[in-house]
């Protein structure tokens, strides 16, 4: 059974940093690509960073671009986001989500979210 | 980047309904569309990918096509537990965007 479970939320100021991981279980992690996909409150969902298997391409949405870094140990299983410079349009619950095996593909399993609320 | 929309952004409907969402993209994405549904206070759930191909474990009553820049998800018969809002996406290329989201309320 496949399993994302996100951890790392909470409360930071802005300006701050935050590291998020996702620990991955019932699939190969190092032959699927990942993402990150966050959901401001009462809001809708934005794709945020994704990466290949091998952690060999990373993309990322603009908003976050130069801030956000996302990387992934495949002897651990777990996928991260290092979030830099937080700003309140970060709040958000953040999900990771498995994609498929090519370097662009849909996502099939999420995980639970963890939230990140960015405020003095 | 590619624009995605959604219409209509909410309905109501009745259980036993056959209801249609309509997604379109601002660019030739080909088949490369996907559906989620998302009930409140949850994770999203993977519904539909390429389009038309239903993910392992989702009912037969859901179901999607277009191809190009316009993509419909049909519910054949609407039941209580499709209370819910639901995302299409593209993956064409990166960045990957979503569409804003249809909200379905059962009458």
């Amino acid at each position: 059974e496949v399993q994302l479970l996100e951890s790392g939320g909470g409360l930071v100021q802005p300006g701050g940093s935050l590291r998020l991981s996702c620990a991955a279980s019932g699939f190969i992690f190092s032959s699927y690509a990942m993402s990150w996909v966050r959901q401001a409150p009462g809001k809708g969902l934005e794709w945020v960073s994704g990466l290949s298997g091998s952690g060999g391409n990373r993309f990322y949405a603009d908003s976050v671009k130069g801030r956000f870094t996302v990387s992934r140990d495949n002897s651990k299983n777990t996928l991260y986001l290092q979030m830099n410079s937080l700003r309140a349009e970060d709040t958000a619950i953040y999900y990771c989500a498995k994609g498929g095996k090519g370097v662009v593909t849909n996502f099939d399993y999420w995980g639970q979210g963890t939230l990140v609320t960015v405020s003095s | 980047d590619i624009q995605m929309t959604q219409s209509p952004s909410s309905l109501s409907a009745f259980v036993g309904d056959r209801v249609t969402i309509t997604c379109r993209a601002s660019q030739d994405i080909s088949n490369y569309l996907a559906w989620f549904q998302q009930k409140p206070g949850k994770a999203p759930k993977s519904l539909i990918y390429a389009a038309s191909s239903l993910q392992s474990g989702v009912p037969s009553r859901f179901s999607g096509s277009g191809s190009g820049t316009d993509f419909t998800l049909t519910i054949s018969s609407l039941q209580p537990e499709d209370f819910a809002t639901y995302y299409c996406q593209q993956y064409n290329n990166y960045p990957l965007t979503f569409g804003p989201g249809t909200k379905v309320d059962i009458k």
